[in-house]
């Protein structure tokens, strides 16, 4: 199983500015995938990042509010623009396995509070 | 991607206490994976189920996918303090679609 860690694991933000959340994987991963936990809520897949090429994004989300960078295949980076007090969740990064989307590993996720 | 619905959505239990959290779909899962997420962690797999009536156990964790394969269920024995958790289903595709989960806890 890979070890994944994020940076910062938690930060309070003022609304209308962007914070960049890091995904660092201990072992290069093929695919990386960004979600979003909303307070009391279950996880909802915002993009998976491609090396190399822009990353895929999932129905509800945009390049301008979520850009997302993955220079090589064990990191990648979540920037969450323009905040508001809706933005305030947990975001996880999680990196597949050999089988692809069946062996998916999560990191400790981020918990950001937009006041 | 089909919308998965978990029941109970809370439950609290004393400890040596069975319990049983359910997944359900209107329409046949591909496969299906069952997720314990921690406070403050990120989720971590606890099975995969794929052929239907498939049944799993992982100590004390029994895991069932109905025959149809529209539904699962994960049957917790003698539980324990440590099981305290919110538990995630998922169905999987190209990606993961996740339950709304149910929290779990057990008391002491």
């Amino acid at each position: 199983s890979a070890v994944i860690s994020q940076k910062p694991s938690r930060d309070i933000c003022q609304r209308g500015t962007s914070l960049t959340i890091q995904c660092q994987v201990d072992s290069q991963v093929t695919m990386m995938f960004w979600y979003r936990q909303q307070p009391g809520q279950s996880l909802t897949l915002i993009a998976t990042a491609n090396q190399g090429s822009e990353a895929t994004y999932e129905s509800g989300f945009v390049i301008d509010k979520f850009p997302i960078s993955r220079p090589n295949l064990t990191f990648s980076t979540l920037t969450v623009s323009n905040m508001s007090p809706e933005d305030s969740s947990i975001y996880l990064c999680s990196v597949s396995g050999t089988s692809g989307a069946y062996e998916q590993y999560f990191g400790p996720g981020t918990r950001l509070t937009v006041t | 991607t089909q919308l998965l619905e978990q029941s109970p959505q809370f439950l609290s239990i004393q400890e040596g206490e069975n319990l049983t959290v359910y997944c359900n779909s209107s329409s046949v899962f591909s496969s299906l994976q069952w997720y314990r997420q921690e406070p403050g962690e990120g989720p971590v797999l606890l099975v995969t189920v794929v052929t239907g009536g498939e049944v799993k156990k992982l100590k004390r964790l029994t895991f069932q996918f109905g025959d149809a394969r529209k539904d699962s269920s994960l049957h917790i024995t003698a539980a324990q303090p440590g099981d305290t958790g919110l538990y995630l289903c998922a169905e999987v595709d190209y990606k993961l679609s996740f339950g709304a989960g149910t929290t779990v806890t057990v008391r002491a």
